[in-house]
């Protein structure tokens, strides 16, 4: 059965820094991964789709990476902002079509 | 172009009653998932649809639970005799069909049910 973690489940940085966040999964068999960005109350935003067949994707201030055979993927956040505070989830694609989600890194951008 | 749209956006209920949550894909878009999100946890898959077919219903409750996406109109997920414990956040998903397992998955605002 898939499993998906994310590490950590929160995270606070100062504005302008750097970060990474995880994600991890037990089953490699999958089709592609997803990052989304959810907002309180609010719904998912996708923010990056990876191919299984992929390294990386990157949009604006944003990379993901995935290294399939170990089970792992990584969002990196350049200069971050105080509006890139949210929650980020991480979702997996397998044969049968569904995401499969973490539980998510709360995210905190300090001014 | 509209994204994925799903009414009502907040719905409150009393235990015993029918809740009815609605979706309508993004345009072009003929596959549906719907995910609950329970307070403090992560979101879980529940159903795939295709127009008129149910293609995986592993996430739905046993009880209780049916959803549907006929020919014309949105998608219904529908919770008979709501008790406390449906009180989440309902998400509706949708994607092309061109090429399965590889698709994006775009979210709806979701819905909010209460089960006073």
């Amino acid at each position: 059965k898939q499993e998906v973690t994310q590490i950590p489940a929160a995270l606070s940085v100062p504005e302008g820094e750097n970060l990474v966040l995880n994600c991890s999964f037990t089953d490699s068999a999958i089709y592609n991964l997803q990052w989304f960005r959810q907002d309180p109350g609010k719904g998912l935003t996708s923010l990056l789709l990876i191919q299984s067949s992929q390294r990386e994707q990157t949009s604006g201030r944003l990379n993901a990476s995935l290294d399939k055979s170990s089970g792992r993927s990584t969002l990196y956040i350049a200069a971050s902002q105080p509006g890139d505070s949210a929650t980020y989830l991480c979702a997996v694609v397998t044969g049968a079509n569904n995401l499969f989600f973490g539980t998510g890194t709360r995210l905190t951008v300090i001014p | 172009n509209a994204g994925v749209m799903q009414n009502p956006r907040h719905l409150v209920r009393r235990r015993g009653q029918e809740a009815r949550l609605r979706c309508s894909p993004m345009k072009g878009h003929s596959h549906v998932y719907w995910y609950r999100q329970l307070p403090e946890e992560g979101l879980k898959f529940m159903v795939y649809l295709q127009k008129e077919n149910i293609i995986d219903e592993s996430g739905m409750p046993k009880e209780r639970f049916s959803a549907e996406f006929p020919k014309e109109g949105p998608s219904i997920l529908r919770i008979q005799q709501v008790v406390r414990g449906d009180s989440a956040a309902y998400f509706c998903a949708s994607s092309h069909a061109r090429d399965r397992g590889r698709n994006e998955q775009f979210f709806g605002p979701g819905t909010r049910l209460t089960v006073l």
